[in-house]
């Protein structure tokens, strides 16, 4: 699985739009981009994943760039509920084996 | 409905003592998985099953023993708890499908306090 690398913590104003970044730049052409997040000491949740193309869910969307070696998640209109840390985790299906990296704590302020 | 579900939600105990930490998925999965939360926060898997057979250790002591009875049920005995093995214990479960769309659902964690 590729390594991803993510910044340890972001705030973002109410309202606003989050981009959280992550780095995967060995990532292999098989490899999909998973975001997930917890949600203070709850279990993580699924928000989206991607190959190549852009995605987009209820919760977010997921933008890889051309070369893939990096991603953004953005949260369009974050509220003080999407404080929480945020995983990408870069492996391939049938894995068996997500490995969640240290995340990027998000903090939503009022 | 909980999709996934842990028992007991909360685990104190002494040191050496035997426990046992319960999960069921009602999604009809086929992968299930324990992972580990210590206290800094570094969530680290330690067993994938894919339909009651193991498929992942990840060098987990042998204290630790998981059993899935069938595809539905995941369970994590512990033997002689030690103080370092205090950490909230999720459960998780994913269907394989093609096309990268393997969703893990995780239960809500037993907090396990060995003193």
């Amino acid at each position: 699985d590729a390594k991803t690398t993510q910044p340890t913590s972001m705030d973002c104003a109410e309202g606003r739009a989050a981009n959280l970044p992550c780095n995967h730049s060995t990532i292999s052409g098989n490899e999909y981009v998973y975001w997930y997040r917890q949600i203070h000491s709850q279990g993580p949740q699924y928000i989206i994943h991607g190959l190549k193309n852009n995605e987009t869910n209820e919760m977010a969307s997921l933008i890889i760039t051309e070369d893939r070696k990096s991603s953004t998640l953005i949260l369009p209109h974050a509220t003080l509920r999407d404080t929480a840390v945020y995983y990408c985790i870069a492996t391939t299906s049938g894995t068996y084996k997500y490995i969640f990296g240290t995340g990027t704590r998000l903090k939503v302020l009022a | 409905d909980t999709a996934v579900s842990q028992t007991p939600k909360y685990l104190v105990t002494q040191m050496g003592n035997d426990k046992s930490i319960k999960c069921e998925q009602n999604l009809g999965h086929d992968t299930m998985y324990w992972y580990k939360q210590d206290s800094k926060k570094f969530l680290k898997i330690m067993f994938s099953y894919n339909n009651k057979e193991l498929i992942i250790n990840e060098t987990v002591p042998n204290r630790f023993s998981p059993k899935s009875p069938d595809k539905a049920h995941l369970n994590l005995h512990i033997n002689s708890l030690e103080l370092g093995d205090s950490a909230v214990y999720f459960c998780a479960s994913s269907q394989l499908r093609p096309g990268g769309n393997e969703k893990l659902f995780f239960g809500s964690g037993t907090q396990l306090s060995v003193l």
